[in-house]
């Protein structure tokens, strides 16, 4: 496909579960971001990967969050001992280069019960 | 900190009425300004960004530096354009493009 693809499209896990999310960005794309949206809210800016280096982190609520693109494409969110306030929809993007505007996927709906 | 305020959860309009999209922003370097659209069911998409200086979809928007505003206006309402609208604004951290987001404005176009 053309477009940055997610998933699952929903996830439904019990509080303490872990969980991991996945991002398979446009080809030849070097920047990859990931957001979370909760309910309401715009979407922030959790973490940036240019190729396999992850830049910034600086958006990752907690150490229970991870993220990682070994190989420089595929990416993957992992939340360890899910909480419910990760509740949230979490958009991944990518960009041919850093500079140019990002292409987003449609998202994963986390829910924590 | 960066910070983008859209003071309109919602905003209602009949067709064929003026639009205008509130946006303000709160940045200390020179800023890049964005407009995203997400239509239902569909994913987020860019609209517009003001260094392009183009129209999309009838869409214009102009920074306005002074009154630190990235207004979105459309002279003509149509129902196709109801959809949830997000302001967002870039800043440079070294090399990239981060990306700070409004919370949104849900747009209806009444037929």
């Amino acid at each position: 496909g053309a477009g940055v693809s997610q998933s699952p499209r929903y996830k439904v896990a019990k509080r303490g579960q872990d969980v991991a999310l996945r991002c398979d960005p446009i080809s030849g794309h070097v920047s990859l971001f990931w957001y979370q949206q909760a309910l309401g809210q715009g979407p922030e800016f959790l973490t940036y990967f240019q190729n396999e280096a992850q830049l910034d982190k600086s958006g990752l609520p907690s150490d229970r969050f991870f993220a990682e693109r070994p190989e420089g494409s595929v990416s993957t969110l992992k939340i360890q001992r899910t909480q419910q306030e990760d509740s949230a929809v979490y958009l991944c993007a990518s960009s041919l280069e850093p500079q140019q505007p990002q292409h987003f996927g449609d998202g994963t709906r986390l829910s924590i019960l | 900190a960066q910070r983008v305020t859209q003071p309109e959860k919602l905003l209602s309009v009949f067709k064929g009425a003026p639009v205008e999209l509130k946006c303000n922003y709160s940045y200390s370097g020179s800023p890049e300004l964005f407009w995203y659209v997400q239509y239902s069911r569909q994913r987020l998409q860019l609209l517009l960004r003001h260094i392009s200086r183009e129209s999309i979809k009838g869409f214009t928007a102009d920074l306005n530096k002074g009154e630190t505003s990235f207004h979105l206006k459309k002279p003509f309402a149509q129902e196709e354009d109801s959809a949830m609208y997000y302001c967002a604004l870039s800043e440079d951290s070294g090399g990239y493009q981060k990306v700070t987001f409004g919370i949104g404005t849900k747009l209806q176009v009444i037929p």
